[in-house]
């Protein structure tokens, strides 16, 4: 059982948007900053949004993240097949003292 | 650029130590917090320790707490999980991840290929 939670799942087709919740409670989410990684079969998880909202150099700005209160959102548009991978989203604990990451969301894109 | 090398991982058996080293490079290592993260087999990321910048305070998770220490040395740019009493629910790929403060933030902006450890007999 994760700390935080994330659907299992989301899908959509090629072009369109897709968004991914991450929810979690006023000891991680609530006040400390939310990253989002995007792990690709077989390959080390890639940072996509670091402290919410910044997207480190390289990564297009069709990967968008955004926080209010517990939850965070991860949205990516204009989908690519070479989008579809599993998507964690992450932050620390400050009353666990504890990093921690949702169960992970798997993107198809059909 | 930005290199994290993680070794030392192999097969031991249940009860056996192991140690873990990541080799960074490219950056200023003694300035930033690093972390180690583990993937079970087909299981999504779990966090497993954190060193701050000079070493000074140490965070475990709870399911390797007494078990693991991480450790590191900044004049050889090196973080190492010393890994003790290991059950087969250790197996997992180990990242090293560095964070993107020197304190923990739980943002993690470069991550290691990881390395394999597996606990059977």
């Amino acid at each position: 059982q994760s700390v935080l939670t994330q659907p299992p799942s989301v899908s959509a087709a090629p072009g369109q948007k897709v968004t991914i919740s991450c929810s979690g409670s006023s000891s991680n989410i609530g006040n400390n900053y939310v990253s989002w990684y995007q792990q690709l079969p077989g390959t080390a998880p890639k940072l996509l949004i670091y402290e919410n909202d910044k997207r480190p150099s390289g990564i297009p700005d069709r990967f968008s993240g955004s926080k209010s209160g517990t939850s965070a959102t991860l949205g990516i548009t204009g989908l690519q097949t070479g989008d579809e991978a599993d998507y964690y989203c992450g932050t620390w604990d400050s009353s666990l003292s504890a990093g921690v990451f949702g169960g992970g969301t798997k993107l198809t894109v059909l | 650029q930005v290199q994290l090398v993680e070794s030392g991982g192999g097969v031991v058996q249940p009860g056996g130590s192991l140690r873990l080293s990541c080799a960074a490079s490219g950056f200023t290592f003694d300035i930033y917090a690093i972390h180690w993260v583990r993937q079970a087999p087909g299981k999504g990321l779990e966090w497993v320790a954190f060193i701050r910048y000079d070493g000074s305070k140490q965070y475990y998770a709870d399911s390797v707490k007494g078990r693991f220490t991480i450790s590191r040395d900044n004049s050889k740019n090196t973080l190492y999980l010393q890994m003790n009493s290991l059950r087969a629910e250790d197996t997992a790929v180990y990242y090293c991840a560095k964070d993107y403060h020197y304190y923990a933030s739980g943002n993690y902006n470069y991550w290691g290929q990881g390395t394999l450890v597996t606990v059977s007999s």
